[in-house]
Formats: C-alpha cells, structure tokens, sequence
C-alpha cells in the first residue's frame, strides 16, 4: 500500500522560510516522479512543484519559480520543498503527489496523494 | 501555458441524476486529461485518467470523454457520496494544471 506522508508546516512570517517533507513508502521511490501540489484555504488546486524519479530534472509553477526548491533523497524515500521569501498567498495545505506511471516529466498525473500539511504565512 | 476552465462552478442535483461537468483546455492536450473528485478535508482521489480510463476501484457510474480541447465528466447516477468537488488536470507536458473546480450538491 502506498503511503504519503507529509510534515515541516506551520506558522511562518512573511520572508522566511520552511521545509516539507514527504516520506513515502509502498512503492520504488526512485521510479516515480513526484510533485507538490497546494490548496488556499477554500480555493481550488494548484500545482506547485515536480521532480523527476532520478531527480534530474525539477520544474515549478511560475508563482514560486526562484523562491521554492524541490529535491528527493531516495535513501530515506523522501520528498522535500524548501520554501524561501514565503508570502502571505503562499498559506495553503501542500500535498504531495506520485506520479501514477513511470513517464517523462510533466506526463503523468497523481494517483496517490499525502494528507497535507498546512502553512500558514503570517506576521 | 495552457489553462484549465471549467463550468459549470457549481451545480445541485437530485439523487438518480445524471450529471455532466465539462472542461476546456486552452490549447490541445491530445488524451492527457485526468480527473479527481475532493471532499471536505480530504486529499484529492483519481476518478479517471487518460480521458476516459477509469481509475481501479472507482464505480462505473463515473465516466470520462473528449479530447485535444474539450472533456466531459459525467456521473451516470448521482448519489449521496458524490457530493463533493470535481477538478479536471491536464499533464501532456509541466504544468499539470487543473481546472479551477466544480462543486456538487445534492
């Protein structure tokens, strides 16, 4: 059974920082691309960040290009986001996604998802 | 990039309806569209990918159609656990956009 579970959000002012995480475990890690994927409080869905399965190649939504970093440690199955400059519309619960086939970048979509993990940015 | 557009926002129905949702891409995104269903507090579920493959364990009463342009959710028979929000994906190429999200009442 695959399972996905995030952790590293809480409260942050506006200009700092945090890190996620994703711990994921059910499957080959290393196959799949993952992503994070966000929601604002009452709003819709928002892609967000993805990662190649080897790790190679990363992309982002425009919205957070040059403030968000995504990586992976296959030897802890583990997904990250570093969130840096975070902004009040960064608040939202991320969620990260697997890529439901082995495929190219972008070429997939999600079939199984974490809980979330909420960030609030606020001063 | 290419956007996502749905309609309608919402919509409200009777149990044993059938309910069609669409969703319209701004450019054509062949048969890489997929669609989640959201309730209240939960993660978003694949309901059907491909445009018209359904997902494992997913009932039949769901259904995918369309494609390059225009895609149609429909519920066969609307019942009371499908009450919540329904958004279509695109993932021919990054961005994976979704649609901004239609919500079902019954």
């Amino acid at each position: 059974e695959v399972q996905l579970l995030e952790s590293g959000g809480g409260l942050e002012q506006p200009g700092g920082s945090l890190r996620l995480s994703c711990a994921a475990s059910g499957f080959t890690f290393s196959s799949y691309g993952m992503s994070w994927v966000r929601q604002a409080p009452g709003k819709g869905l928002e892609w967000v960040s993805g990662i190649s399965g080897s790790g190679s190649s990363t992309y982002y939504a425009d919205s957070v290009k040059g403030r968000f970093t995504v990586s992976r440690d296959s030897s802890k199955n583990t997904l990250y986001l570093q969130m840096n400059s975070l902004r009040a519309e960064d608040s939202a619960v991320y969620y990260c996604a697997k890529a439901s086939r082995i495929a190219p970048a972008g070429k997939y979509c999600f079939d199984d998802w974490g809980q979330g993990t909420l960030v609030t940015v606020s001063s | 990039d290419i956007q996502m557009t749905q309609s309608p926002s919402s919509l409200s129905a009777s149990v044993g309806d059938r309910v069609t949702i669409t969703c319209r891409a701004s450019q054509g995104v062949g048969n890489y569209l997929a669609w989640y269903q959201q309730k209240p507090g939960k993660a978003p579920k694949l309901l059907i990918y491909a445009a018209s493959t359904l997902q494992s364990g997913v009932p039949s009463r769901f259904s995918g159609s369309g494609s390059g342009t225009d895609f149609t959710l429909t519920i066969s028979s609307l019942q009371p656990e499908d009450v919540a929000t329904y958004y279509c994906q695109k993932y021919n190429s990054a961005p994976q956009t979704f649609g901004q999200g239609t919500k079902v009442e019954v």
